[in-house]
């Protein structure tokens, strides 16, 4: 599967847009970007996936990039509860399923 | 999102002794369950991956006969750490996706195992 490179980690102020910056330049046609996040000793969350049209649900909003080499989570409102490490994964959905290969994510602080 | 548990959520146990986590997919049937550990500071490594009625295949490095798992129904997978050592506390993780649908993982709560 692809790497990913993101930044080690971020601040953000509650109440205000978090967005969280993910390089995938070497991902695949048929590889998707997952995003999920793990707050401080718990498994890690499913926070949203896609494959080249940008997203949004619930939790968050995905804007993939044209040429797919890079994508941006958005967390429209930070809250405090945000704070966590926030993992960008690429990998082929319905393949080697195992392959969630997890990179060192960005840290995100929502100050208050 | 799917629910996966996981039992217990912490344990301490003397070293020699062997531990029993067990991971089950509460809402759906999962054929293929996977099992990550993560130390301190660290990221989640995959250590293996268990099939419902088959053998579990192991990443590289990870010993199998101190790592049991056993996969015995679409809804249950169990990690023994048998002799644990205090170099095997960690936390350990467990995910799995639906047979039929989403390919999307989902993870269990994880398991802070202490060995002394």
């Amino acid at each position: 599967d692809a790497k990913t490179t993101q930044p080690t980690s971020m601040d953000c102020a509650e109440g205000r847009a978090a967005n969280l910056p993910c390089n995938h330049s070497t991902i695949s046609g048929n590889e998707y970007v997952y995003w999920y996040r793990q707050i401080h000793s718990q498994g890690p969350q499913y926070i949203i996936h896609g494959l080249k049209n940008n997203e949004t649900n619930e939790m968050a909003s995905l804007i993939i990039t044209e040429d797919r080499k890079s994508s941006t989570l958005i967390l429209p409102h930070a809250t405090l509860r945000d704070t966590a490490v926030y993992y960008c994964i690429v990998r082929v959905a319905g393949g080697s399923q195992g392959n969630l290969i997890f990179g060192k994510g960005t840290k995100l602080s929502v100050k208050p | 999102g799917a629910v996966v548990s996981q039992h217990p959520s912490w344990v301490i146990c003397k070293s020699g002794t062997s531990v029993k986590i067990e991971c089950r997919s509460l809402d759906f049937q999962a054929t293929t369950m996977f099992w990550y550990r993560q130390f301190p500071k660290q990221s989640l490594m995959l250590m293996a991956t268990s099939n419902e009625g088959s053998k579990a295949t192991y990443e590289q490095g990870v010993e199998k006969d101190k790592f049991l798992i056993n996969h015995a129904s679409l809804t249950l997978s169990t990690l023994t750490v048998t002799s644990a050592h205090p170099e095997d506390s960690s936390f350990y993780i467990c995910s799995t996706f639906p047979a039929s649908g989403s390919y999307t993982q989902y993870f269990g709560p994880g398991t802070r195992l202490t060995v002394l």
